[in-house]
């Protein structure tokens, strides 16, 4: 069946520590990749995709994305985390008209 | 600034009401989605229009869910009747291609 994980349900990280937050899909061929930001009490808004070409995709905020199509893999990532990332993040995955999302990690970063 | 409105943002309704939720998508884009946001179900995608047209409503419960586009400046969601079960934030999302979305702050929906 086709699916999106994200194994993390919730992280916590240090301000200033490097940040990775994981997912992982199941589909017969490669999917539209999204990462998405989710603060309390508003919508969603885009980090970066990847379609195809470079594995690597820059986003908004200092975010970056890894796609690794052995492992199924879209891992996003931070080198430095700030207290206003503190929020929700959901990995998405689009095929053919199926757009599905992950359970969502919840971002907690310490002082 | 160009922002997909959501109206109402909250709505606390008693069950068997109906419950009409509205979203101006942003100007110039041709695809808006419905999506329905809760706990137990994370997010899931009720319906998608492409100029105006439906092109998968999959997702929405037919029976009494129904989603249309009168013009291009306006969609909206229905419910009726509805059940405390549909209770959930729904947002909705425009954009020029499915890949790209613009998500609404969305529609917190209270059914008692």
């Amino acid at each position: 069946a086709q699916s999106v994980t994200q194994p993390d349900i919730h992280i916590t990280v240090s301000e200033g520590a490097s940040l990775e937050l994981r997912c992982n899909y199941s589909y017969g061929a490669t999917p539209y990749l999204f990462w998405y930001v989710q603060s309390p009490g508003q919508g969603l808004q885009l980090l970066l995709k990847y379609f195809s070409g470079d594995t690597l995709v820059q986003g908004i905020k200092g975010f970056e994305a890894e796609f690794k199509r052995s492992q199924s893999s879209f891992n996003l990532r931070k080198p430095s985390v700030h207290w206003s990332d503190a929020a929700e993040y959901f990995c998405a995955v689009r095929y053919n008209n199926d757009m599905r999302f992950g359970a969502g990690t919840r971002l907690t970063v310490k002082p | 600034d160009a922002r997909v409105t959501q109206t109402p943002r909250h709505k606390v309704t008693e069950m068997g009401q109906e419950v009409t939720m509205r979203c101006q998508p942003i100007l110039g884009h041709n695809t808006v989605f419905w999506y329905r946001q809760t706990m137990m179900q994370g997010l899931e995608l009720l319906a998608y229009f492409r100029n105006r047209a439906p092109l998968d409503d999959s997702g929405m419960p037919k029976d009494r869910f129904s989603a249309e586009m009168p013009d291009a400046t306006l969609a909206t969601l229905k419910i009726q009747p509805s059940e405390p079960r549909d209770s959930a934030v729904y947002f909705c999302a425009s954009g020029h291609s499915p890949e790209t979305q613009y998500f609404g702050p969305g529609t917190r929906l209270l059914v008692l």
